[in-house]
């Protein structure tokens, strides 16, 4: 079974500075996506990010970036220039690519918490 | 906000009452799901739907019951609920279960069980 590992239950960063959230996996399956999802406090959940496994590029949008090592099966979220909205709990998932009805797995989450 | 809404946004309820939980969502999909999200654990995977039939029922007591009446609506029937089924209840929405379907959220209804 795939398992979705995010051990840093909380991060701290100074406002305008850059922040990295950790996340790992596991899989046996060699095709998947891999997703960063935001939960602002008492708003709704938004992906951030999306990675395709078969693609070596990171991922980019915007202020976001990660940085995926396939063979270390590590999917990393760096926020630059961080600003007071991005205070929230973040999620990473996985999706194994299978064609169809295929679940999100994913990890207990990070709380970020941005210092102005 | 996304086009996924859910009513009520809190909820108390006792172990003996029967409540429903809505779910709607404006953007045209076909697949919808109720997700449980509890402190300190991954979001799980409760019921999954797509064109109104159900395709996952992640072992889901039968205190849950769920409803799609139509590819824009979700229910979540609760009845002789448990204290440890207090948790935040997110609904989602895709345009179909394919892997490259991104789900949308709705903001959740927090869920509290006397």
């Amino acid at each position: 079974a795939q398992t979705v590992t995010q051990s840093q239950p909380e991060m701290s960063v100074q406002e305008a500075e850059t922040v990295t959230l950790s996340c790992t996996y596991d899989t046996s399956e060699s095709d998947y996506y891999l997703f960063w999802y935001k939960q602002p406090p008492s708003r709704q959940m938004i992906l951030v990010i999306r990675q395709e496994a078969y693609k070596q590029q990171n991922a980019t949008e915007n202020r976001f970036s990660v940085n995926f090592q396939k063979a270390a099966k590590s999917f990393s979220l760096k926020i630059s220039d961080s600003q007071l909205g991005d205070a929230a709990m973040y999620f990473c998932a996985y999706r194994k690519m299978t064609g169809a009805n295929s679940k999100l797995t994913f990890g207990k989450g990070i709380t970020l918490s941005v210092r102005p | 906000e996304t086009g996924v809404t859910q009513t009520p946004r809190h909820l108390v309820m006792g172990m003996t009452n029967k409540k429903s939980l809505k779910c709607e969502q404006h953007l045209g999909h076909n697949a919808m799901y109720w997700y449980k999200q509890s402190a300190k654990k991954p979001l799980e995977l409760m019921f999954v739907y797509n064109f109104k039939e159900q395709t996952e029922n992640n072992s889901v007591p039968s205190r849950f019951s769920p409803e799609c009446p139509n590819s824009s609506h979700l229910f979540l029937h609760l009845h002789t609920l448990q204290p440890e089924d207090s948790a935040l209840y997110l609904c989602a929405s895709s345009a179909g279960l394919a892997d490259s379907d991104t789900q949308y959220f709705g903001p959740g209804t927090r869920l509290t069980v006397l």
